[in-house]
């Protein structure tokens, strides 16, 4: 049982727009910054968004992050079938057991 | 080019021992806070363990806590997790991993391709 929430697939066909939920806590999301990663099958994650919603360099601009109180959500515009992969989202968490903590992970299926 | 290259992964014995080592270059690797990541088979990220860069403080996932101990050897740009009392359920791809940056959240913005610990009698 991941201590972020996110839902275990989501799916849309080329060209469209997805959004992935993630859900937390004041101890996480609602007083953390929030990372995004994509995970391509048999590679390691890759840095989507940090910060809740800045871009690394090389990040196309379809890929955009945003926060709300103990929420965060990732939008990819303009899906290409390159964008099949896992997609995860983690954050700092400062209860007593204090670490970084991960979603369960979405699997987004391009159809 | 920043590279993290991990070893030291393999066959672990139950209630045995193993050490992990991420070799980093192309960065300033003392400047930066670095963490461990492992991934089971077909399942999600789990958060192993982290050290900062600024005074080397130290965080564990509950799960390993008195287990595993993680270390950063600066002056050889190296990064290492011993894991002892090895268990089944630590069976994982385990990925190093670069803190983006000291001034934002905990974002890993480098990661290694991963070694594989498999522990089984």
């Amino acid at each position: 049982q991941s201590v972020l929430t996110q839902p275990p697939s989501v799916s849309a066909a080329p060209g469209q727009k997805v959004t992935i939920s993630c859900s937390g806590s004041s101890s996480n999301i609602g007083n953390n910054y929030v990372s995004w990663y994509q995970q391509l099958p048999g590679t390691a994650p890759k840095l989507l968004i940090y910060d809740n919603n800045k871009r690394p360099s090389g990040i196309p601009g379809r890929f955009s992050g945003s926060k709300s109180g103990t929420s965060a959500t990732l939008s990819i515009a303009g899906l290409q079938t390159g964008d099949e992969a896992d997609y995860y989202c983690g954050t700092w968490d400062s209860s007593l057991s204090a670490g970084v903590v991960f979603g369960g992970g979405t699997k987004l299926t391009v159809l | 080019e920043v590279q993290l290259l991990e070893s030291g992964g393999g066959l672990g014995q139950p209630g045995g021992s193993l050490r992990l080592s991420c070799a980093a270059s192309g960065f300033t690797f003392s400047s930066y806070a670095m963490a461990w990541v492992r991934q089971a088979p077909g399942k999600g990220l789990e958060w192993v363990s982290a050290v900062t860069a600024s005074d080397g403080s130290t965080y564990y996932t509950d799960s390993v806590k008195g287990r595993f101990t993680i270390s950063r050897d600066n002056s050889k740009n190296t990064l290492y997790l011993q894991m002892n009392s090895l268990r089944a359920d630590d069976t994982a791809v385990y990925y190093c991993a670069k803190r983006l940056g000291v001034l934002t959240g905990w974002n890993f913005d480098s990661w290694g391709q991963g070694t594989l610990v498999t522990v089984s009698s």
